[in-house]
C-alpha cells in the first residue's frame, strides 16, 4: 500500500527534551511538508522540502529543526527551544510544483510536561 | 496577502440539509484550491479541488463554486449525512508551494 507513515501516534516528553517525530512516504514523491495543527488554528507550515538535501522555514519554523537526507523521510525535532510543543503534528507530501494535491499521514499527538 | 479566511467556525445542519462553508483569499497569484476533510484523530484528506479556470466543481454531493472576481470559493454539501460530521479545511497555494490553510470548519450533521 502506498502512503504515509507517522510514527509514534502518541508520543509523551518532558519538558526540556528534544523529541525527533517520523515521517516516512512511499509515494516516490519529491516534496514534503511538516504542519502543526492545534484547536482552532488551522493548519500551520513549519519546514517544507522539495528535494533532498533541501528545505525551508515556513510560517513557524522556530523551536523546530528538519533534515531531508532520503526521499523518502522527513523527521521533525521538536526542541527545547519551542516554547509551546504540544499539538498534533501532521506530516504531508506531494510532487512538486503540480497538481499541488497534498496527501497527509495519520498524525503524532506530541503531549510535553 | 498570503491568508485564507475561512467562515463560519462551526456549522449545525440537519440531515438532509445543505452545508455551505465559505473562504476568502487575498493572493491572485493563487491557482489551485482544494477542501480537505478532516475526522477526529486523523489526518486531513482531499475532498474536492477546483482550478480558477472553471466556476463550479460538482463530485457527487460535494460542490465548490469559485468566484475569481470576489476572491471567494464555498463548499456545499448536499443531503448531509451524519457520517459527513468532520472538521472541513480550505486550502490554496500556487505553483511550487506549500499549501496555505483556513482555520476550519467543525461540521455537526443532527440526525
Amino acid at each position: 500500500d502506498g502512503g504515509i507513515t507517522q510514527s509514534p501516534k502518541y508520543l509523551f516528553r518532558k519538558e526540556g527534551q528534544n523529541v525527533t517525530l517520523s515521517c516516512e512516504q512511499n509515494l516516490n514523491h519529491d516534496a514534503m511538508y511538516w504542519y502543526r495543527q492545534d484547536p482552532g488554528q488551522g493548519l500551520r507550515l513549519i519546514y517544507y522540502s522539495q528535494i533532498v538535501n533541501d528545505f525551508q522555514k515556513g510560517d513557524i519554523a522556530e523551536g523546530y529543526s528538519v533534515s531531508r537526507e532520503k526521499k523518502e523521510s522527513f523527521p521533525l525535532t521538536v526542541t527545547s527551544a519551542q516554547k509551546n510543543p504540544t499539538a498534533f503534528y501532521l506530516c504531508a507530501s506531494s510532487i512538486p510544483g503540480g497538481p499541488y494535491e497534498q496527501y497527509f499521514g495519520p498524525g503524532t499527538r506530541l503531549t510535553v510536561t | 496577502q498570503q491568508q485564507v479566511k475561512q467562515s463560519p467556525q462551526s456549522l449545525i445542519v440537519q440531515k438532509g440539509g445543505i452545508s455551505i462553508i465559505n473562504c476568502a483569499y487575498e493572493n491572485t497569484a493563487f491557482d489551485y484550491f482544494p477542501w480537505y476533510q478532516q475526522f477526529p484523530g486523523k489526518g486531513p484528506a482531499l475532498l474536492i479541488a477546483i482550478r480558477p479556470d472553471v466556476s463550479e466543481k460538482k463530485e457527487g454531493r460535494f460542490t465548490i463554486s469559485f468566484n475569481k472576481s470576489a476572491k471567494q470559493f464555498s463548499l456545499h454539501i448536499m443531503d448531509s449525512q451524519p457520517g459527513d460530521s468532520a472538521t472541513y479545511f480550505c486550502a490554496a497555494n500556487q505553483a511550487g508551494t506549500a499549501l496555505i490553510f483556513g482555520k476550519g470548519t467543525t461540521l455537526s450533521v443532527s440526525s
